[in-house]
């Protein structure tokens, strides 16, 4: 099984800031990576697929990038509602599988 | 636009089975698929399986063949059956759809999630 590790867990940022956020794979998954953001008391939501391609109604500041085993989450600009979690997940070998997640809490 | 509704008991005995349904309004059911993901209290998402419209399923091997997906079109509903339940698997369970209608790589429409409590 493919293992995705976040960091980092936790990251204080303020409003205004860029904020980069990191997904290493065990193994290369090419570019078969999503980002998602969940808020508490809440359901994921879809942000970037294929690594790098934002769903539907996603704003610009969100940026994916990275191939085979390291991809990168860029927020260039927090706002307010960007605090939030959020988890890369990759399919492999006709399985899905999450990171653990980074917070991203106001500084 | 598509919104999927989990329903059933929230809480269920040790040792029986977990069943839950997922109704799918706004759209039909066909040509996506349509997975099952669950979230323990305080923790990660852990993605169970999914059916496809035909009714060909996939499922995570770390459930160790206690869980079954199963689809009724004419119901526009699929569902989720785990056996053999221990208090591991209390956790928000989310039904989700795929963004995509030709892999089930990724999951754009989720349903709010329901809370099941596995206790005696």
């Amino acid at each position: 099984e493919i293992v995705l590790t976040q960091s980092p867990a936790t990251l204080s940022s303020s409003p205004g800031e860029r904020a980069t956020l990191s997904c290493r794979a065990s193994q290369s998954v090419s570019t078969y990576l999503a980002w998602y953001q969940q808020k508490p008391g809440q359901a994921p939501r879809l942000l970037i697929s294929d690594a790098s391609n934002r769903a539907t109604g996603i704003p610009a500041r969100f940026s994916g990038s990275g191939s085979g085993t390291d991809f990168t989450l860029t927020i260039s600009s927090l706002e307010p509602e960007d605090f939030a979690v959020y988890y890369c997940q990759q399919r492999s070998n006709w399985v899905l599988t999450f990171g653990g997640g980074t917070k991203v809490e106001i500084k | 636009q598509v919104q999927l509704q989990e329903s059933g008991p929230g809480l269920v005995k040790p040792s029986e089975t977990l069943s839950l349904t997922c109704t799918v309004s706004g759209g039909s059911i066909g040509s996506y698929y349509w997975s099952w993901i669950r979230q323990p209290p305080g923790k990660g998402l852990e993605w169970l399986g999914y059916v496809y419209y035909t009714g060909s399923t996939n499922y995570n091997p770390s459930l160790k063949g206690r869980v079954t997906i199963s689809i009724d079109t004419s119901k526009n509903q699929f569902s989720l059956n785990l056996i053999s339940v221990t208090a591991t698997d209390t956790a928000i369970y989310y039904c989700a759809r795929s963004s995509s209608p030709y892999n089930f790589y990724y999951m754009d429409v989720w349903g709010k999630g329901a809370t099941v409590i596995v206790s005696s």
